[in-house]
């Protein structure tokens, strides 16, 4: 069975850089799936940040494509996630998941954007 | 981007009773791709229903989906327990972005 595992900082200073990673683990990342990130927030509920292929192609959500990047690391199974220029609004539960529609997901990582 | 709405934004119920969820979309669903979650607090969201209609492996019958075009339903036709939580519709069809409905409550009345 696909475990997914988000992992990084819980705390990032506004107008710096959020990485996250997931790592997959039961399953190989170059199965053929979409590999997404989706973020949880009070206020906008859940929005889909992107996805990234094994093979490295990617398409991100047009209201974040300026900020964000995508990365895989077939070799490690795990892939990743940079947002940039955070500000407060980007305070939320960041999940990864697997393929569309989106299953599994991982358990979340909370990050919160503040000085 | 296509918008989804729910309604009701909450239901309050009894254990044993039918619950009826909707999601209506901005635009035509491609392909009837649009799927059903279900969300506990403090857990991620899990996927319930897919194309519409089919279940996910692992889920009990008394859920079920419908709908086609814009207008599309959740149906649990005798609520358990765990059943009470948030409900969110997602489209994955061919216009990104992929976007996600408000989300309606479940509530034990």
């Amino acid at each position: 069975q696909v475990h997914l595992q988000e992992s990084g900082p819980g705390l990032v200073k506004p107008s710096e850089t959020l990485s996250l990673t997931c790592s997959v683990s039961g399953g190989s990342i170059s199965s053929g799936y979409y590999w997404n990130w989706i973020r949880q927030t009070p206020g906008k509920g859940l929005e889909w940040i992107g996805y990234i292929y094994f093979t490295g192609s990617t398409n991100y959500n047009p209201s974040l494509k300026s900020r964000v990047t995508m990365s895989v690391d077939t070799s490690k199974n795990l892939f990743s996630m940079n947002l940039s220029s955070v500000t407060a609004a980007d305070t939320a539960v960041y999940y990864c998941a697997r393929g569309i529609p989106f299953d599994p997901w991982g358990q979340g990582t909370l990050v919160i954007v503040s000085s | 981007e296509i918008v989804l709405t729910q309604s009701p934004g909450s239901l309050s119920l009894s254990p044993g009773q039918r619950a009826t969820l909707s999601c209506r979309a901005s635009q035509s669903v491609s392909s009837t791709y649009l799927a059903w979650y279900q969300q506990r607090p403090g857990q991620a969201p899990r996927l319930l229903i897919y194309d519409a209609s089919r279940r996910a492996p692992g889920i009990p019958d008394r859920f079920s989906g419908s709908g086609s075009g814009t207008d599309f339903s959740l149906t649990i036709s005798r609520l358990e327990p765990e059943d009470f939580a948030m409900y969110y519709c997602q489209q994955y069809g061919s216009s990104l972005p992929w976007t996600f409905g408000q989300g309606t409550k479940v509530e034990i009345k």
